[in-house]
């Protein structure tokens, strides 16, 4: 079955600092990659995917991703904080076996500090 | 707009009482989800139905039913066998279901035990 590990449940940066968030996966086959994110009391909101066309992935909000098949990694980056982007952030997968369902890391809370 | 409506937002249980949550969509989606979020434990699959008439358990569908009686509606039935009800639960919609398909959420409702 596929997996989802998100490194590190809270990531605090400075605000202009670089933000990184960790996820590995693991799949016997080509997965779909996610990256999510849930402000306070509210619902998830898609940031991008990956769905094997291009690896570095460019989403909203100024995020992107690096798919790196031999590090079975999906990591989010930032290049400059903002206070705006303390929430929380979820990793998924597709998984292939169960019919298109998406499988969520535990999630990591990022804050901003000014 | 478009979107999916989640209600009550906040909800009550007795001891030995069912309740029901409410989900809508009105993005004209065929599949929807029902998905449990517990701090630290990022999110779980309750249940899901790709078409009208249809639905199969998800992960942790054990104390849960649903119904899927028209495209637009999925509410969730908590039962009195769910011994831990209390959690963030979060209805989500898919257009089609497909696996590399972005996930709709609504804004969720906040279960708690009396």
């Amino acid at each position: 079955a596929q997996s989802v590990t998100q490194l590190g449940s809270h990531v605090s940066v400075s605000e202009g600092a670089l933000v990184l968030l960790r996820c590995n996966y693991s799949s016997s086959v080509p997965p779909y990659l996610f990256w999510y994110v849930q402000y306070p009391n509210q619902g998830l909101q898609l940031l991008l995917k990956y769905t094997s066309a291009a690896t570095l992935v460019k989403g909203i909000n100024g995020f992107e991703a690096e798919f790196k098949k031999s590090e079975t990694s999906f990591h989010l980056t930032k290049p400059s904080a903002h206070m705006s982007d303390a929430a929380e952030y979820f990793c998924a997968v597709s998984d292939h076996n169960q019919g298109g369902k998406l499988i969520f890391g535990q999630g990591t809370e990022l804050s901003v500090k000014p | 707009d478009g979107g999916i409506t989640q209600s009550p937002k906040y909800l009550f249980r007795k001891e030995g009482q069912n309740v029901t949550l409410s989900c809508e969509q009105n993005l004209n989606h065929d599949a929807m989800y029902w998905y449990r979020q517990d701090p630290g434990q990022g999110l779980r699959l309750i249940y899901y139905s790709q078409i009208v008439n249809d639905f199969q358990k998800g992960d942790i569908a054990e104390g849960y039913s649903v119904s899927r009686e028209k495209k637009e509606s999925f509410p969730l039935t908590v039962t009195s066998a769910q011994k831990n009800p209390t959690a963030f639960y979060l209805c989500a919609s898919s257009r089609t279901g497909s696996l590399n398909e972005k996930l709709f959420f609504g804004s969720g409702t906040q279960l708690s035990v009396l």
